[in-house]
């Protein structure tokens, strides 16, 4: 148990939409990176957030677009959505005493069709 | 764009045997590397955190070394169980421990009982 929860699990979603993913985290973590998994593939960076401000981004188009709140949850938007983008969005949170580590969230299945 | 790869990208074993998977990464981009268990329908699992060449870390029966200097890490199971079954990923941190992750496409262990 990670303590990183995200939603919804699933959803389907229609090429040119949008959609909005969702994560909360503990409190005391105000370091938030989101990933993208392909089939086949490792997770990817898109981008990390501290302190509500972006603190860093991947090779990810600027229609992927995140918010971070000051009670430790953020979210990932994703606009005109495309069937490359069916994906498993995972969110990490930083946190831990002495060592820090990253707490992984179990991840939203995206489906575009 | 950072290559971190990892082999092999899949092995079975059986209950006790011992085994052992590879991470390269280009050492002239190392911050640390992250070693990660993502069990199906779970969340990925921080292992290890590795940051000084010939690093040497052991959890249970899983340990991992780490070679900055030619870019790869070894993980081994000792005496592998069902319940090592998991895909591993490692992670190379070039941020200066920013944990934004450029991530392997992981080596799914199976242990058959």
């Amino acid at each position: 148990e990670t303590g990183v929860t995200q939603s919804p699990t699933h959803l389907i979603k229609t090429r040119g939409q949008q959609v909005t993913l969702r994560c909360s985290s503990q409190s005391g973590h105000n370091t938030v990176s989101w990933y993208q998994q392909a089939l086949g593939q490792g997770p990817q960076f898109i981008f990390q957030y501290y302190r509500e401000e972006e603190n860093g981004r991947g090779n990810f188009p600027p229609r992927f677009s995140g918010l971070q709140f000051p009670n430790y949850s953020s979210e990932l938007n994703v606009n005109a959505l495309e069937l490359d983008d069916s994906a498993l969005y995972l969110c990490a949170t930083l946190g831990g005493q002495g060592e820090m580590k990253a707490f992984f969230g179990q991840g939203t299945r995206l489906t575009v069709v | 764009i950072l290559n971190v790869e990892q082999s092999p990208q899949s092995l079975h074993v059986q209950e006790g045997d011992s085994t052992n998977f590879t991470c390269s990464f280009p050492s002239s981009n190392f911050y640390a590397l992250h070693w990660y268990r993502w069990e199906t329908a779970k969340s990925p699992e921080a292992l290890f955190v590795m940051t000084l060449n010939g690093d040497e870390k052991k959890k249970g029966r899983i340990s991992a070394t780490l070679n900055t200097k030619e870019g790869y890490s070894y993980l081994y199971i000792k005496g592998s169980q069902p319940e090592d079954s998991a895909t591993y990923l490692c992670a190379l941190d070039s941020g200066a421990g920013s944990y934004q992750l450029t991530f392997g496409k992981g080596t799914k262990l199976s242990v058959i009982p």
